[in-house]
């Protein structure tokens, strides 16, 4: 079981809006750490699609966007591509478990 | 261009050693925390380890306390990972990061090496 919750799968049609929700506690995320997002494509290695409070590195669309509430976090994609398929991370510090966290991953498939 | 190239994957048996490599460029290595995260076979991703950036402070995850250990060089633009006394469920492609970060908790890992995979089996 991972320490935070994401569901396991979304989907969503080309042009769409869809979300990803990351649910921790108050050891990582409702203890101010940030939560980071990572995006990997089928068969290819993570990379970080948005850190912190809606900071996106070079060349990620902002049709991605992240909101934070207490314990939770969440992952929005608006205008749904069908490159935008593949599996999204939230990551966290969890100061009570003093480790580097993960969600188990969401598949997002573009229908 | 950050690149992270990882090596040394391949398959063990259990109880077996094996040692990974990463060689980082396009940056200033010694001026970064550096990651280990694997991946097991269809599995989320799991951290393994941290090194800050003069090799002396070191955090690992619980599953390989005792058993791995995280090195770099910082002359030679590597990072290493020995890992000791493998298991079956140590099975994963690993990943090199380089991981951002103002103190020694939290942060994120904004670039990762192509992976190395690890079998351990009989």
């Amino acid at each position: 079981q991972s320490v935070l919750t994401q569901p396991p799968s979304v989907s969503g049609a080309p042009g769409q809006r869809v979300t990803v929700s990351c649910t921790g506690s108050t050891s990582n995320i409702g203890k101010g750490y940030d939560v980071h997002w990572y995006q990997q494509l089928p068969g290819t290695a993570p990379k970080l699609l948005i850190y912190g409070n809606n900071n996106r590195p070079s060349g990620v669309p902002d049709r991605f966007s992240v909101s934070k509430s207490f314990t939770s976090a969440s992952l929005a994609i608006t205008g749904l591509q069908a490159e935008d398929e593949a599996d999204y991370y939230c990551q966290s510090y969890d100061v009570g478990l003093r480790r580097w966290v993960f969600g188990g991953g969401t598949r997002l498939t573009v229908l | 261009e950050v690149q992270l190239v990882e090596s040394g994957g391949g398959l063990v048996q259990p109880g077996g050693s094996l040692r990974l490599s990463c060689v980082a460029s396009g940056f200033t290595f010694s001026n970064f925390w550096m990651s280990w995260v694997r991946q097991a076979p269809g599995k989320g991703l799991e951290w393994v380890a941290n090194i800050k950036q003069d090799g002396y402070e070191k955090y690992y995850a619980d599953s390989v306390k005792g058993r791995f250990t995280i090195s770099r060089n910082n002359a030679e633009n590597a990072l290493y990972l020995q890992m000791d006394s493998l298991r079956a469920e140590d099975t994963a492609v690993y990943y090199c990061a380089r991981r951002i970060a103002g103190s020694a908790t939290g942060g994120n890992f904004d670039n990762w090496g192509q992976g190395t995979l690890v079998t351990v089996s009989s």
